[in-house]
Parts: structure tokens; C-alpha cells; sequence
């Protein structure tokens, strides 16, 4: 079954350590990203992709980076953890914009930070 | 900057009546929007997606669109307690184009049974 899925499903860390949050989809979507949302809060985009060696910055990027080198995996890492990181993280693809099937977003991860 | 705006709510109705839910956006040129049903502690699932000026029906929900007001419009007919959630609106900027989509920051929905 085509799907996206994110490990780790919850995650806890102490500050400064580095940690990388994967995601990988079956769907064959060229287009991934990544977003982070407080709980009741707003999306805000981090980063996202359009393809493979293909990635660009959204509102939230500064203290974090991705790669795409394979279409089906788009990990985020983050080099020195911070409390300020406490949030859930969200991975989505989609297919071309305009296309029926908008973004599926995967499970989550829902990181703390101590 | 491309704005997507909701009402945060609560909107609170009761179970059986109609919920309406408001969406405005500020790009003229925005061609696809989604509508997506946020659970607490859960990710967005998409609900209904609409492109072309009027109404679209899958089941209880409808999506309208009117380009020439920058409005889209969700309504759920029968609430059912069940559709407790929050709901984002999403708009595309461009068709087929490689821009995000934008989001709204959603409005919270209580059905009270």
C-alpha cells in the first residue's frame, strides 16, 4: 500500500545533541516537505523538495537542513538540538501542484527537547 | 506575501445542523484549493479539493468557490460529532507550478451532540 511514513513516532533528546528525522513515501511523488507544528498551532514549512538534489528553504529553515538524494527519502536533520525544537514535525509529498490528490502527510514526529 | 485567511473559532454547532466554514485568500492568481481535517494529535488528511467557480458535493461536504471574491467555503451538512476537528484551508498559487501550497491557520470545529 502506497504510503508516507516518518520514524522516529516520538523522540526524546537532550540539547545539542544532533538528530535526523527521516521520512520516506512509496507513492513515487517527486515533491516532499517538511513542517512543523505546535499542538493547536499553525503549519509553518521548514523545507521542502521537488525532486531528487532538489531542495529549497520555507519560513522556518535556519537551524536545520535536508537532503534528497534518493525520490523516495527526504530526511531532516537537525545539527545541535535546542528546547526551542520541541514541536511535532510533518512530512508530506504530493504529486504536481493542481493534481486531485493536494499533499498526504505522513504520521509525525513529535520531538522534546530537555 | 500570499495570505491565507480563517477564522480560528471556535465554531460550535450542534449535531445534525450545518457547519460552515470560511476561507479567504489574498493571490488572484491562486488556481487549486484543498480543504484538510486536522484531528488532535493527528496529521492534516484531506477532505475535498475544488478548482472551478461553484459548488463541489462528496457526501455531507461541499466546497464553494468564488475567484471573483477570493473565497472558498466549506460546509459539513449532518454534523456528527465525529467531525470535531480542525479544519485548514489550502490554496496553490500557481497551477501545476512549484510554489508550496499556502496554508490558513485553520479553524477549530465542536459539534456538541
Amino acid at each position: 500500500e502506497a504510503d508516507i511514513y516518518q520514524t522516529p513516532r516520538y523522540l526524546v533528546i537532550g540539547t545539542g545533541k544532533k538528530i535526523t528525522l527521516e521520512c520516506s513515501q512509496t507513492m513515487g511523488h517527486d515533491k516532499m516537505y517538511w513542517y512543523q507544528q505546535d499542538p493547536g498551532m499553525e503549519l509553518h514549512l521548514i523545507h521542502y523538495s521537488y525532486g531528487v538534489n532538489s531542495t529549497e528553504k520555507g519560513d522556518l529553515s535556519s537551524e536545520s537542513t535536508v537532503s534528497r538524494i534518493r525520490t523516495e527519502h527526504f530526511p531532516l536533520t537537525l545539527e545541535s538540538a535546542r528546547p526551542s525544537h520541541t514541536s511535532q514535525y510533518l512530512c508530506a509529498s504530493s504529486e504536481p501542484q493542481g493534481a486531485k490528490d493536494g499533499y498526504t502527510f505522513g504520521s509525525g514526529t513529535r520531538l522534546t527537547v530537555v | 506575501q500570499k495570505e491565507v485567511e480563517q477564522n480560528s473559532g471556535p465554531l460550535s454547532v450542534p449535531e445534525g445542523a450545518i457547519a460552515s466554514l470560511n476561507c479567504t485568500y489574498s493571490d488572484r492568481g491562486s488556481q487549486s484549493f484543498f480543504w484538510y481535517r486536522q484531528y488532535s494529535g493527528k496529521s492534516p488528511e484531506l477532505i475535498m479539493f475544488i478548482y472551478s467557480n461553484g459548488d463541489k458535493e462528496d457526501g455531507r461536504f461541499t466546497a464553494q468557490l468564488n475567484k471573483a471574491s477570493q473565497y472558498v467555503s466549506l460546509l459539513i451538512r449532518d454534523s456528527q460529532p465525529s467531525d470535531s476537528a480542525t479544519y485548514l484551508c489550502a490554496v496553490s498559487p500557481l497551477f501545476s507550478g512549484n510554489t508550496p501550497l499556502v496554508f490558513g491557520k485553520g479553524t477549530r470545529l465542536s459539534v456538541i451532540a
